[in-house]
């Protein structure tokens, strides 16, 4: 299995407060991503990262930053959490650019 | 328009048979691929199976192949001899072309099967 860890792995939080959640791999592979998954959405791609502090925006990215500023982590930050951001967040790492693409365990988050 | 189409919400099949899971893409980009994912109850996404566009045959990967109908856009998984532990959410999802933005996965709504004895 590839070494993927994401922390925390559920969190319940406040409306308007910051959350930070992190993705960590020991697989020293280029691309990282940040999918979020809702019911009858599947996932949704919200940031990914090509390189250390190269990053871009997925198809839903308003209300998210990242920061990558080193190639074994991935940061996903929520400025100013708001209920519909209640999800479960998927971190996925990939060695190549066009293969596929493996994802950590997940992290369930509860705005309030 | 919806890239991936998954039209089967949920399924069923006999332990030991076979199932196909129905999968469509849309794209106009000659150069692309497509991928199987699985999610059991526990949550973790396990990659399946790959099918590049150029690929000239359709891909296995042992009880898992993917039927490949390039003029129709379709990208069907098929498992063989179905087992209990096959019971889970199923997503299909397709990377558009080119290099130097990512391998940005678009995924369907997922098919959710279940094994029966």
């Amino acid at each position: 299995d590839a070494g993927i860890t994401q922390s925390p792995r559920h969190k319940v939080t406040e409306t308007g407060t910051p959350v930070t959640l992190r993705c960590h791999q020991t697989e020293n592979h280029r691309y990282m991503y940040w999918y979020r998954q809702d019911p009858g959405h599947g996932l949704r791609l919200i940031h990914y990262s090509y390189g250390v502090k190269d990053t871009d925006k997925g198809e839903v990215s308003d209300g998210y930053s990242v920061s990558r500023s080193k190639t074994e982590d991935f940061l996903l930050t929520l400025e100013s959490a708001t209920s519909s951001q209640t999800s479960v967040y998927f971190c996925a790492i990939s060695p190549l650019e066009d293969r596929e693409q493996f994802f950590g365990p997940g992290t369930r988050l509860t705005v309030l | 328009a919806q890239k991936i189409t998954q039209t089967q919400p949920g399924m069923f099949v006999q332990e030991k048979e076979a199932v196909t899971l129905d999968c469509t893409y849309d794209t106009s980009d000659p150069s692309y691929g497509l991928f199987w994912y699985k999610q059991p109850s526990s949550g973790e996404m396990i990659f399946l199976i790959y099918q590049g566009s150029y690929d000239q045959q359709n891909a296995t990967e042992g009880r898992y192949s993917l039927n490949f109908q390039k003029a129709r856009k379709s990208a069907n998984l098929v498992i063989s001899a179905s087992q209990l532990g096959d019971s889970a959410m199923y997503f299909c999802a397709m990377r558009e072309g080119i290099t130097g933005g990512g391998n940005k996965l678009t995924f369907g709504t997922g098919t959710q099967l279940k094994v029966e004895l």
